[in-house]
């Protein structure tokens, strides 16, 4: 099974703030991967497809990057409604994979 | 608006059975492959089961394989998670998720149907 490793798992920021979050996959998974935001008691929410792909409706200060086994997710200016918990998720292959989480915080 | 709407949820005793229901509106069910995921409280999100679009295949992890099946009704626009011999540690909410297909991951979700497995 391919593992799925997030970075940080908690993250302290400010309004404004350039915000970068990592997943290491421990295969190479081609461009197949996607992140989701989560808030509490909330289904995710789809963000970003194909490494770098945003979904649509997505504010333009998401961006993806990456391929292979190395991938970052990057909120350019970090606004109140982005405070929440970010996933990626593999679907190169089967069975699919999340990584464990990132929550970014009020700092 | 997609709506993807699950139930079945509830409380079972270890070793029990439960089956998940996912309704589905407003899109061609029958063209898209269908997931379940799970949450345990607290923690993260995990891909439990797949289901390709006319039933034929289907994929699973390794920690309900041979406990829990997948299924569809194309003609009632419903996907399904049979859940037998249920464990303490399945306890979670289930989200039912569509399938976007290739270059798309997950992209639409239900809200969610919550199973507790506890005596």
């Amino acid at each position: 099974d391919i593992q799925m490793t997030q970075s940080p798992s908690t993250l302290s920021a400010s309004v404004g703030d350039r915000v970068t979050i990592t997943c290491r996959a421990s295969q190479s998974i081609s461009s197949w991967l996607a992140w989701y935001q989560q808030k509490p008691g909330k289904a995710p929410k789809f963000l970003i497809y194909k490494a770098s792909s945003l979904e649509s409706g997505v504010p333009s200060r998401f961006s993806g990057s990456g391929s292979g086994t190395e991938f970052t997710l990057t909120i350019s200016s970090l606004q109140p409604d982005d405070f929440a918990t970010y996933y990626c998720l593999q679907y190169n292959s089967y069975p699919w994979t999340f990584g464990q989480g990132t929550k970014v915080e009020v700092k | 608006e997609v709506q993807l709407v699950e139930s079945g949820g509830g409380l079972v005793q270890p070793g029990g059975s439960l089956r998940l229901s996912c309704g589905v509106s407003t899109f061609t069910f029958s063209t898209y492959w269908m997931h379940w995921v799970r949450q345990a409280p607290g923690e993260g999100l995990v891909w439990v089961s797949g289901i390709n679009s006319d039933g034929s295949y289907t994929s699973y992890a390794d920690s309900v394989k041979g406990r829990f099946t997948i299924s569809r009704d194309n003609a009632k626009n419903t996907l399904y998670l049979q859940m037998n011999s249920l464990r303490a540690e399945d306890t979670a909410v289930y989200y039912c998720v569509r399938d976007a297909a290739r270059p798309g991951g997950l992209d639409v979700w239900g809200q969610g149907t919550t199973v507790t497995v506890s005596s």
